[in-house]
Order: C-alpha cells, then sequence, then structure tokens
C-alpha cells in the first residue's frame, strides 16, 4: 500500500510557541489531504481538508487562525499549532488521498504535549 | 449529518475465540466503508475496505460485511490471538459530492487474553 509519512512523532513546546507537524506522502501524488484530532480514548475528528494549491476547508468550531494547513506541494501537507496551549494537547494524525486511489493513508501520528 | 455507532465500545475475550464488532451509520448514502486498527499511541493501519457496491470483503482471518440498507456492518475475526489486542475502528466515506470525508465511529477497543 501507499505510505504516509508523518513527523515528527512526539513533540513537547511550551505555552504560547507553536509547533509544525509534517505529513508526506512517500510514493503517490497526493491531490488531498486530511488532519484529524483524537483525545485519549476518543475517536478521530476531522479538523480540516486541503486540496494541494488552494486553502484549506475547515470543519466547523475548528479555528483556521490557530491551525494553520499548508498543502503546497502534491506531497508535503503542513499543520502549525500557533500560540499552543495545553489545551491543544492531543494525538493529531493526517491521511493523504490521490486521484489514482479510492481510499486515503494514514500516517503515524504525532502526540503533542504543551506544557 | 452522518453518525457512525460502534459496540460494544470494549470487548475481552480469551484468545481461541472469535470476535464480532458491529458498526452502524445512520446516512446510508456512502461510497465506502472501512475498517482500521489503531494501537496504542499509535497510528491507522487498514484492515479491510469494502465498496459500497459489495457486501462483504475478506483478509486472512478478517471478514467484514456490509448492509447498506439497513446502515450496519460486521467485522469477524476468527481465533483470535493476543497480538489482535488494539482499538477497531470503523469510517464511512460519503459520496463525492460530499467531499470524500471520512467519519469515524467510536472504536471498540479489544483485549484478547492468552
Amino acid at each position: 500500500g501507499a505510505v504516509v509519512s508523518q513527523h515528527p512523532s512526539r513533540v513537547i513546546c511550551k505555552s504560547g510557541t507553536s509547533v509544525k507537524i509534517e505529513c508526506r506522502s512517500l510514493d503517490f501524488q497526493a491531490t488531498t489531504m486530511f488532519w484529524y484530532r483524537q483525545f485519549p480514548k476518543q475517536s478521530l475528528m476531522l479538523m480540516a481538508t486541503s486540496n494541494e494549491g488552494s486553502k484549506a476547508t475547515y470543519e466547523q468550531g475548528v479555528e483556521k487562525d490557530k491551525f494553520l494547513i499548508n498543502h503546497a506541494s502534491l506531497t508535503l501537507s503542513t499543520l502549525t499549532v500557533t500560540s499552543a496551549h495545553p489545551e491543544d494537547s492531543s494525538f493529531y494524525i493526517c491521511s493523504a488521498r490521490s486521484s489514482a486511489f479510492g481510499q486515503a493513508f494514514f500516517g503515524q501520528g504525532t502526540r503533542l504535549t504543551v506544557v | 449529518k452522518q453518525e457512525v455507532t460502534q459496540i460494544p465500545a470494549a470487548l475481552s475475550v480469551p484468545e481461541g475465540e472469535n470476535l464480532v464488532l458491529n458498526c452502524s451509520f445512520t446516512d446510508s448514502a456512502i461510497y465506502n466503508l472501512q475498517w482500521f486498527r489503531q494501537d496504542p499511541g499509535k497510528g491507522l493501519t487498514s484492515l479491510l475496505l469494502i465498496q459500497s457496491s459489495q457486501r462483504e470483503q475478506t483478509s486472512g482471518r478478517l471478514n467484514a460485511s456490509l448492509d447498506k440498507s439497513s446502515g450496519r456492518s460486521t467485522l469477524y475475526i476468527a481465533a483470535s490471538q493476543p497480538g489482535d489486542s488494539a482499538t477497531y475502528l470503523c469510517a464511512v466515506q460519503m459520496i463525492k459530492a460530499a467531499g470524500n470525508k471520512l467519519t469515524f465511529g467510536g472504536g471498540t477497543r479489544v483485549l484478547v487474553k492468552p
């Protein structure tokens, strides 16, 4: 299957700083990438959908100025958590989809802890 | 709005027993349904994908059925092993016009005891 690499796998940052998470499709071109957030023992909640070269579409309740998403190339999307607060601590997962595939493939996830 | 429910939320069985995991969804206009496995602190591994026109998919000890009209899917895992312990998530993808979004169920946490 197709491979999606997410980096870093874990990050700890101080309150007020910004953190960038990368999502790369290694062996296919991802026309669409999705960013999810997962709280402990809960399911995945879609945060936003990004298409290459376009602005991301955010789900209701997700602050677009806080969670900046860039999808500048067909193999890379980034999520930047700006001015992070402890309540932003969570598990963030990306997935990538190409027009050639009927399914999306998932990264390994990033555990963000804001102290 | 599509809602996906998984029952039970948690399941504990002795090794060797068959597992039956249930997933239900409210809107039958789906493009496909997918079952995933998630180990603690890890990402998702796709297990089976069933297109809306299909009734079931099989891979090794895993079999997933889909009844779109009643909004149900069932994942069967035969002869469970301790290595099957994980959280299993089902997700439905709506028709393309709805943006190809995946809606996830809450998951079933499975523990297979040796």
